[in-house]
């Protein structure tokens, strides 16, 4: 079956501006998670949701957001956007068994200007 | 909480070597530990994960692990590198499952020399 898709797959923005990160999971997989990756800080994690409800959500300020549909698809948006935002963002999704896996999209790399 | 320690940032071997990576955790419960592998402008795959059965996991690839809870560790090993696991390897420990909010080592990138 199709794997986790997100687009865009590149984008460039400039400071103040705001952007919306999409993420389509695997199907049949209810959780998505997000996650920043950057040189300096490695891997983060963002937030998760499940059944459109947000489960779990990192050490981010207020500007970063998240929410899912129905469809289990889920968004991002990140708003004021700053230069350290630069990143590429990654979305995972799973099943709800503890044992399961996450399964990681090929990411969205964002330029902040 | 959950942390993982991911010692050295780059290693180099010779094709036809042993590949180690190492990664120690820390957690306050018994943890569910992942090994991933990042290639170029690409996102992350799973190698292999330990989930509390086994404590000798096998991945893809020729990968394995053992989960050593005496030492909390969790090291990576190829009994012979292919120039193809040139890549990034990440450890990754979650509290909660398998499914679960993952906390990431820095991240070990592997060169193989000719």
């Amino acid at each position: 079956k199709a794997g986790v898709t997100q687009t865009p797959r590149y984008l460039i923005k400039t400071r103040g501006q705001q952007v919306t990160l999409s993420c389509s999971p695997i199907s049949g997989h209810r959780s998505v998670s997000w996650y920043q990756q950057t040189p300096g800080q490695g891997l983060q994690f963002l937030f998760e949701y499940f059944s459109e409800t947000q489960r779990n959500k990192g050490n981010f300020p207020g500007r970063f957001s998240g929410r899912q549909f129905s469809n289990s698809r889920s968004e991002m948006n990140v708003s004021t956007l700053e230069l350290g935002d630069s990143a590429l963002y990654l979305c995972a999704s799973s099943s709800m068994e503890p044992t399961d896996t996450q399964y990681f999209g090929p990411g969205t790399r964002l330029t902040v200007l | 909480a959950q942390s993982v320690t991911q010692l050295g940032s780059h290693v180099s071997v010779s094709e036809g070597a042993l590949v180690l990576l190492r990664c120690n955790y820390s957690s306050s419960v018994p943890p569910y530990l992942f090994w991933y592998v990042q290639y170029p402008n690409q996102g992350l795959q799973l190698l292999l994960k330990y989930t509390s059965a086994a404590t000798l996991v096998k991945g893809i690839n020729g990968f394995e692990a053992e989960f050593k809870k005496s030492e909390t560790s969790f090291h990576l090993t190829k009994p012979s590198a292919h120039m193809s696991d040139a890549a990034e390897y990440f450890c990754a420990v979650s509290a909660t499952g398998a499914n679960s909010k993952l906390t990431f080592g820095k991240g070990i990138t592997l060169s193989v020399r000719p």
